[in-house]
């Protein structure tokens, strides 16, 4: 299975964003999905994950309430939005699988690149 | 929350071995995984659970982990494996994922 997100985006400040996630090849069946932030030049921050399966999802203090992660699984589709873009958003965003039972990221996606700039 | 230490930089010469530490609380009793980032590209995963390596991770890459330091050696180091190196573990405390601040690799 392979992790495909979405294209990079150009956002304005106070807009929203959302990135996508498909699992090319099978589906999430079973595993959780965590999105993981990186902004240029500095390292990999955990933002919140969720499982399919149920729909439950949970978040980063620092990201909760202005971080929203929902699944499909028809479509094995996870999307993540953010809203309330500052300058201080613009990253590189890694959706990031884990298998059951277990609390590491086998599986990441290419990341998406996105810029909030006015 | 539970804060991973790890050094900022490790060079080290071709076919020799490269120790990168990951140091925090008690960490010997928590699962740790490694992480290779090379410049562009999204990490991967090289070491899971301590001390087990994924599916095609070469034999060079191998881990450790006790008390308050988790250890993550490659050996016979090549100039391939110049990269960033994350370590992680999940803390339950506090319901989430944790990373450690990155080590840069630098093949002399």
């Amino acid at each position: 299975v392979q992790l495909v997100q979405s294209g990079a985006e150009m956002k304005k400040p106070g807009s929203s964003v959302t990135v996508s996630c498909k699992a090319s090849g099978g589906t999430f069946a079973g595993y959780s999905v965590s999105w993981v932030r990186q902004a240029p030049g500095q390292g990999l921050e955990w933002m919140g994950r969720v499982l399919p399966m149920s729909g439950t999802s949970h978040f980063a203090p620092k990201f909760q309430g202005r971080v929203t992660i929902t699944a499909d699984e028809s479509t094995s589709t996870v999307s993540m939005q953010v809203i309330s873009l500052t300058s201080e958003d613009t990253a590189f965003y890694y959706c990031a699988r884990q298998p059951p039972g277990d609390d590491g990221f086998d599986e990441w996606g290419q990341g998406t690149l996105v810029t909030v700039s006015s | 929350s539970y804060v991973l230490t790890q050094p900022p930089s490790v060079s080290v010469a071709p076919g020799q071995t490269a120790n990168i530490a990951c140091g925090g609380n008690k960490i010997g009793t928590y699962s740790v995984h490694w992480y290779q980032q090379k410049p562009g590209q999204a990490p991967v995963m090289v070491v899971y659970d301590d001390s087990d390596r994924p599916s095609g991770i070469p034999e060079r890459f191998s881990g450790s982990n006790s008390g308050n330091t988790a250890t993550l050696t490659i050996s016979w180091v090549e100039a391939g494996d110049e990269a960033d190196y994350y370590c992680q573990v999940w803390d339950s405390s506090d319901n989430h994922y944790v990373f450690g601040p990155g080590t840069k690799v630098t093949v002399l």
